[in-house]
């Protein structure tokens, strides 16, 4: 069982260039979300998703796109990287999100330059 | 609008010197307060769920205490392995989708 797993760990990126973050879980969990992390200011809700098929906004959707066609991944795609943009991403997944434990993956690192 | 505070930044405690760390929220209704802790480079890792104003949860030094206003994580005798930051996050009833994350308590504990 090897839980929440993401790739890349690390990843560079020029402004303007796209890349999709690779989140996937293997404990049939129906809910999965994506946060950043930025110093002092906790973790955001970036996107959503309660089943395969369902997507929704977080606090901080913009630039960032989503889909779920299937229980195990949930992808998170950033079509022209901005420098605000840099930060530290989480994906987390849940049974549901009515019987919450998040389970969180161990992060990607993303830099914009 | 719903908001989660979270005092102090940062707590530097001597080993075995018990202290408590506090997070405030504001939201229209809570479904649930929750404790994780996060150690440098990695996810945070789930510690305790509360649910109504009186409720307490232990596990090992830690002690997680629910008000209608806040939560409290207390800890006692602490050792250094207990160093890492520790987060708390709201569940609302308003959307049961959203988890609403304080920005963290940095514990330093000195041998």
């Amino acid at each position: 069982n090897a839980g929440v797993t993401q790739t890349p760990k690390f990843q560079v990126l020029k402004t303007g260039q796209s890349m999709t973050l690779q989140c996937a879980q293997d404990m049939n969990h129906e809910y999965m979300s994506w946060y950043r992390q930025d110093p002092g200011m906790g973790l955001r809700l970036i996107h959503y998703s309660v089943g395969a098929g369902i997507t929704d906004q977080g606090e901080v959707p913009n630039g960032y796109n989503v889909s779920r066609s299937t229980t195990e991944d949930f992808p998170l795609r950033l079509l022209s990287a901005a420098p605000s943009q840099t930060s530290v991403y989480f994906c987390a997944s849940s049974v549901s999100s009515d019987r919450v434990l998040l389970y969180f993956g161990p992060g990607t690192r993303l830099t914009v330059t | 609008e719903d908001q989660v505070t979270q005092s102090p930044e940062a707590l530097r405690l001597q080993e075995g010197e018990s202290s408590s760390l506090n997070c405030s929220y504001t939201v229209s209704g809570l479904r649930g307060l929750f404790w994780y802790r996060q150690d440098p480079g990695k996810g945070p890792e789930f510690l305790f769920t509360l649910y109504s104003a009186g409720e307490e949860k232990e596990k090992e030094r830690l002690k997680a205490t629910l008000t209608k206003k806040e939560s409290f994580l207390h800890i006692t005798a602490p050792k250094p392995e207990d160093s890492a930051t520790y987060l708390c996050a709201v569940q609302t009833l308003g959307d049961f989708n959203k988890f609403y994350f304080g920005s963290g308590t940095k514990l330093n504990v000195k041998p």
